[in-house]
């Protein structure tokens, strides 16, 4: 079966950098996703890995290890407007994505 | 603006009633896809369609139908709506067979079934 985990809220504070976690089990990888989704809207894209290792874009960074089932979400210089739900996605074998509960990120200033 | 519409924006609906929700992408993105979101769970696929004229069932599909007549239409419909189908409807396309196949997202049909 499919699995993914990821926390149900945080706090951090503008200015400074948090780190959210998703750890997934599965038997099939074919990449992982990050996407933001502010309250009422739709989930955007912000980060696919689908190799180990870090993918760096402005402020966000994400990074994944396979072997570990594990990948986070970096994201520095917080701003108010990051007050959003982060969501990790899998992509299985079959070629469709499988998503976490989703972590809510409450920035405090 | 490039993108996908979804129709209605919200909607309460009678227990028993039929509802069409609509979905239309102007991106020419071969596959599209419809999920359900509800508080404290992940997104869940319903259906999903790799290219106009095919479509396949995902991990909800249960009293849902789907149709893929042409590229840009992706329509779901509740032939019998119920309480449990109260969620956010979201519809997503993606350009399928590319490097990442990025699925973009539609705003949202908040659906109500009383």
């Amino acid at each position: 079966g499919q699995n993914i985990d990821q926390p149900t809220e945080m706090t951090a504070t503008e200015g400074a950098i948090v780190q959210i976690n998703c750890t997934y089990q599965t038997s099939g990888f074919n990449g992982l996703f990050w996407y933001q989704q502010h309250a009422g809207e739709a989930p955007t894209f912000l980060s696919y890995n689908v190799l180990d290792g870090l993918e760096e874009k402005g402020r966000f960074s994400s990074f994944l290890s396979r072997s570990k089932g594990y990948s986070y979400l970096l994201l520095k210089e917080l701003q108010m407007k990051d007050s959003a739900s982060y969501l990790c996605a899998l992509r299985d074998s079959n070629y469709q994505l499988i998503w976490g509960a989703g972590t809510k990120l409450i920035i405090k200033p | 603006i490039a993108g996908i519409t979804q129709a209605p924006t919200s909607q309460i609906l009678a227990a028993g009633r039929r509802m069409t929700l609509r979905c239309t992408q102007d991106m020419r993105h071969n596959a599209m896809y419809w999920y359900r979101q509800d508080l404290g769970l992940g997104l869940r696929l319903i259906h999903y369609s790799n290219t106009a004229g095919t479509t396949g069932k995902g991990e909800v599909p249960d009293g849902y139908s789907v149709s893929r007549a042409n590229t840009d239409d992706f329509p779901l419909t509740l032939a019998s709506a119920v309480p449990s189908q109260t969620s956010v409807y979201f519809c997503a396309s993606s350009e399928a067979g590319g490097a990442t196949d990025t699925q973009y997202f539609g705003p949202g049909t908040r659906l109500t079934v009383l």
